[in-house]
């Protein structure tokens, strides 16, 4: 159980446009999601968390209008990566927490963002 | 406030047992995660520790001790597919956030 799914797992795409990556809980409801990003051989740093049928909370230093969140339902959110420059190339994962207490995070494989 | 610390890389020998050290700081506290993410892979779950002690899961254990702020995750038997990046991450009391470490990088050789 507490499987998360994350589509695309790469994608390499031209400076200027835009891009959408889904999160998807398969075996379960999550109430919250979570986006990070990682560069290379750094820790994970959360961009924002995704809450279903609310705005989401943006990190510090995040510009939410550079990185859409759309938590449209209980299994799936979107980042969208708006006009996308060669910097937001990076490895970007999302999280979900099944709750019930321990708030335990399962992440998505990833996708692998190249902006050229 | 709060801050988590782990050394950046170990090594260690294919057959042998590794502990890997994570101290934190924050006012409050709701549990430790450790987490192993293979390089260009995401994170997956490895243990979550909220009571002190050991918890045993297979080759891996975890231990946790609050009043020290220090947890270990402990690797016994190592395989060369145990080379990968460790995270501590923990929970501040009254956030379901947690707080990621920087990982600790294991090289395992033979």
């Amino acid at each position: 159980g507490a499987v998360v799914s994350q589509h695309p797992s790469r994608v390499i795409c031209k400076s200027g446009t835009s891009v959408k990556i889904e999160c998807r809980s398969l075996d379960f409801q999550a109430t919250t999601m979570f986006w990070y990003r990682q560069f290379p051989k750094q820790s994970l740093m959360l961009m924002a968390t995704s809450n279903e049928g609310s705005k989401a909370t943006y990190e510090q230093g995040v510009e939410k209008d550079k990185f859409l969140i759309n938590h449209a339902s209980l299994t799936l959110s979107t980042l969208t990566v708006t006009s996308a420059h060669p910097e937001d190339s990076s490895f970007y994962i999302c999280s979900a927490s099944t709750g019930g207490g321990t708030e335990t995070q399962y992440f998505g494989p990833g996708t692998r963002l190249l902006v050229l | 406030g709060q801050n988590i610390d782990q050394p950046t890389e170990m090594t260690a020998t294919e057959g042998a047992i590794v502990q890997i050290n994570c101290t934190y700081q924050t006012s409050g506290f709701n549990g430790l995660f450790w987490y192993q993410q293979h390089a260009g892979e995401a994170p997956t779950f490895l243990s979550y520790n909220v009571l002190d002690g050991l918890e045993e899961k297979g080759r891996f254990s975890s231990f946790l001790s609050r009043s020290k702020g220090y947890s270990y995750l402990l690797l016994k038997e190592l395989q060369m597919k145990d080379s990968a990046s460790y995270l501590c991450a923990f929970l501040s009391g009254g956030s379901y956030i947690p707080t990621f470490g920087r990982g600790t990088s294991l090289i395992v050789h033979p």
